[in-house]
């Protein structure tokens, strides 16, 4: 089974430039997370698709940031335009909730550097 | 913020357990208990989740208190590979996860 594809991996841009990272889950998972990690901190929800429709976008900062889910699977998050602090890795994860619960795979990651 | 305390770190031998301890005293009827590690510059890695049963897969064991206020973490034959930061998370199904400060584990020769 394949796992979370997450493109760009690494990504250098300039403040105020803009960016978009591409997420596509595991086949079949209906449930598409957005996360941001700051060096050194755990991960923290950006957003929260069920489908193709927003569950959680509570602390999504949305004056920059925006995400979409086409058709349901894959998705991207977009940044513009981007500030210093927005430094971090964007890890996408997905799962299918099931009658045990759910588990979340994660993708690898992609790394932004904002200069 | 999160709902579980975990010791900032520990070590282990390679070849011997690793008991990872966490606490959950205010955990929710429907809340699971969920852990996750993470490698060095990798995503999050799903180990194991549980209810109220203990339970077992490849990976690792997962010992839930009766009175769900706490839980361990069992590797069982610890190797260098699993150092990492490994994350105790209660939550609901279908809810995002919230991590902590997780507890990093360090195996040595």
């Amino acid at each position: 089974e394949a796992g979370v594809a997450q493109s760009p991996r690494y990504k250098i841009i300039e403040k105020r430039q803009s960016v978009a990272f591409w997420c596509n889950p595991i086949s079949g998972h209906a449930t598409l997370y957005w996360y941001q990690q700051i060096l050194g901190q755990g991960p923290k929800l950006l957003i929260q698709f069920q489908n193709n429709g927003v569950v959680d976008d509570s602390q999504l900062p949305k004056d920059r940031f925006s995400a979409e889910r086409l058709k349901g699977v894959d998705s991207t998050l977009k940044i513009q335009p981007a500030k210093l602090e927005d430094s971090a890795v964007y890890l996408c994860a997905s799962s299918f909730l099931g009658w045990r619960g759910d588990e979340q795979y994660f993708g690898p990651g992609t790394r932004l550097t904002v200069t | 913020d999160a709902k579980t305390t975990q010791p900032p770190s520990m070590d282990c031998a390679e070849g011997r357990a690793a008991n990872l301890p966490c606490n959950h005293s205010t955990i929710s009827g429907n809340e699971y208990v969920y852990w996750y590690r993470q490698i060095h510059s990798q995503g999050p890695q799903y180990i194991i989740h549980g209810l109220k049963n203990n339970e077992t897969n490849e990976m690792a064991s997962l010992i839930i208190t009766e009175d769900r206020k706490s839980s361990t973490l069992i590797l069982p034959h610890a190797t260098l590979r699993d150092t990492a930061v490994y994350y105790c998370i209660a939550r609901q199904a279908g809810t995002a996860l919230i991590f902590g400060k997780g507890t990093t584990l360090s195996v040595s020769s």
